[in-house]
């Protein structure tokens, strides 16, 4: 069985800061994807890692995977209050998109 | 274009109630999957259909909870006799691909707003 774990859970920081949150997972996986979730919203997809040593960046977000150590990074640089959501990573167990998801990193960015 | 929708929005049901909930997928959306959230928690899967075919329905917590995808479009997820334990967001996703190694299987899933199911 599939068990993602996501370190940590809560994170409050100061904008301008820099900060990572981290995805482990526990069996073979060779893609994964983050998501972000607002309160009471519904996920919106960030990044789809593909290989191993995949790295995608989106403005002050970026994302890798190293499939060998199972785990994938989410690093948040110069935080901004807008970036302030949940945050889930979500390895594809199957290959047939299903998704199991982590436990979310909640993360609250304070002026 | 218009994304996944979902109705109702939120539904409250006495314990015992069967309820029903709807998902649109996006059109031309090949593959479309259920997900419960609990408070808290991360989505965790229920079931996948492909066009109409149910494909994985091994999340599906008990056989009170039927699933449904009939022209391969609209799917419903029902309830029946619902418990508190029920009490959860019910997310939809869709994505064009066949969701099978290969062709599409890279495919994000694009989310519903979700059903907020109270059991009362």
């Amino acid at each position: 069985e599939l068990k993602v774990e996501q370190n940590p859970l809560f994170l409050s920081m100061q904008e301008g800061k820099n900060y990572t949150i981290y995805c482990n997972y526990s069996t073979t996986s060779d893609r994964l994807y983050w998501y972000r979730q607002d309160p009471g919203k519904s996920l919106e997809s960030l990044f789809v890692l593909l290989s191993n040593g995949a790295v995608k960046q989106e403005g002050r977000l970026m994302a890798s995977l190293d499939t060998k150590a199972r785990l994938s990074t989410l690093h948040i640089t110069a935080a901004v209050h807008d970036l302030s959501a949940t945050y889930f990573c979500a390895p594809d167990l199957s290959r047939a998109q299903k998704l199991v998801f982590g436990q979310g990193t909640r993360l609250t960015i304070n002026p | 274009g218009a994304g996944v929708s979902q109705s109702p929005r939120y539904k409250v049901a006495k314990r015992g109630q069967d309820v029903a909930l709807r998902c649109d997928p996006i059109s031309g959306h090949v593959s479309l999957f259920w997900y419960q959230q609990a408070l808290g928690q991360g989505p965790e899967f229920l079931t996948y259909f492909q066009n109409e075919a149910q494909l994985d329905k091994s999340g599906l917590p008990s056989d009170r909870f039927f699933a449904e995808r009939p022209e391969g479009s609209v799917s419903t997820l029902k309830i029946q006799r619902t418990q508190q334990e029920d009490s959860a967001v019910y997310l939809c996703a869709s994505t064009p691909g066949w969701g099978l190694a290969g062709a599409g299987s890279t495919d994000t899933q694009y989310f519903g707003p979700g059903t907020r199911l109270t059991v009362l």
